[in-house]
């Protein structure tokens, strides 16, 4: 079955740094989201992009944050200037029709900021 | 932002008896609602799903209730099984906009 990729599991980054995450969604798939998860607490929504370019985003979304389908095949959240509190879970997930379809979520990158 | 609610952290239920996840919204604009179940170490992995022109959706064990004039939904797991240990959430969307609410998750137990 396919699946959603993240690269890599787990990144250690210095406070301040920017910071990329991949993602390679399911290969038919038109929508791309990411998601964070501070530990122990909710899934919450960061972005949804379609037809290169971002539908939805939430308020932790912010000047900080960027997006990015480089080569029709990776999908990147990129994050500037790294803060103490943007350590978390960050998912990344693909759906092929948007709001009305389950989304396939990958395993996750653990972003650790010092 | 809590348009979606799980109010039990953690529910722990004996194999073989049913478990029921309970789940609150206050958007009465959503139009899908869905449940995922997370391992950890892993992300999220749909369950099962439920329009919010129905009230109920099974797929083998599982089955979603919608309650639209209480903004309630429940899983039902029957039977229970250990391998069913895992955390449970609950999330809704409107059709309008490409952007999914999700609960805080219930961590169920299944004891053997």
């Amino acid at each position: 079955e396919p699946e959603v990729t993240q690269t890599p599991s787990h990144q250690v980054t210095q406070m301040g740094q920017e910071v990329i995450l991949r993602c390679v969604p399911i290969s038919n798939h038109l929508y791309f989201y990411w998601y964070r998860q501070i530990l122990g607490q909710k899934v919450e929504f960061l972005v949804s992009f379609y037809n290169n370019e971002i539908s939805e985003k939430s308020e932790i979304f912010d000047d900080q944050f960027s997006v990015e389908r480089p080569d029709g095949s990776n999908f990147t959240l990129k994050i500037r200037s790294t803060k103490l509190e943007d350590s978390a879970m960050y998912f990344c997930a693909s759906s092929m029709t948007g709001a009305d379809q389950p989304q396939h979520f990958g395993d996750g990158t653990r972003l650790s900021i010092l | 932002d809590q348009q979606v609610k799980q109010n039990s952290p953690s529910l722990s239920v004996q194999e073989g008896r049913i478990s029921i996840l309970n789940c609150d919204y206050t958007n009465s604009m959503f139009d899908y609602f869905l449940w995922y179940k997370k391992y950890p170490a892993e992300g999220p992995t749909f369950l099962i799903s439920i329009s919010s022109i129905k009230d109920k959706n099974e797929d083998g064990r599982f089955t979603v209730f919608l309650n639209k004039s209480a903004k309630h939904l429940s899983l039902h797991i029957v039977p229970s099984q250990p391998g069913d240990s895992a955390v449970y959430f609950c999330a809704a969307s409107t059709y309008n906009f490409n952007k999914f609410y999700f609960g805080s998750g219930t961590k169920l137990n299944v004891k053997p």
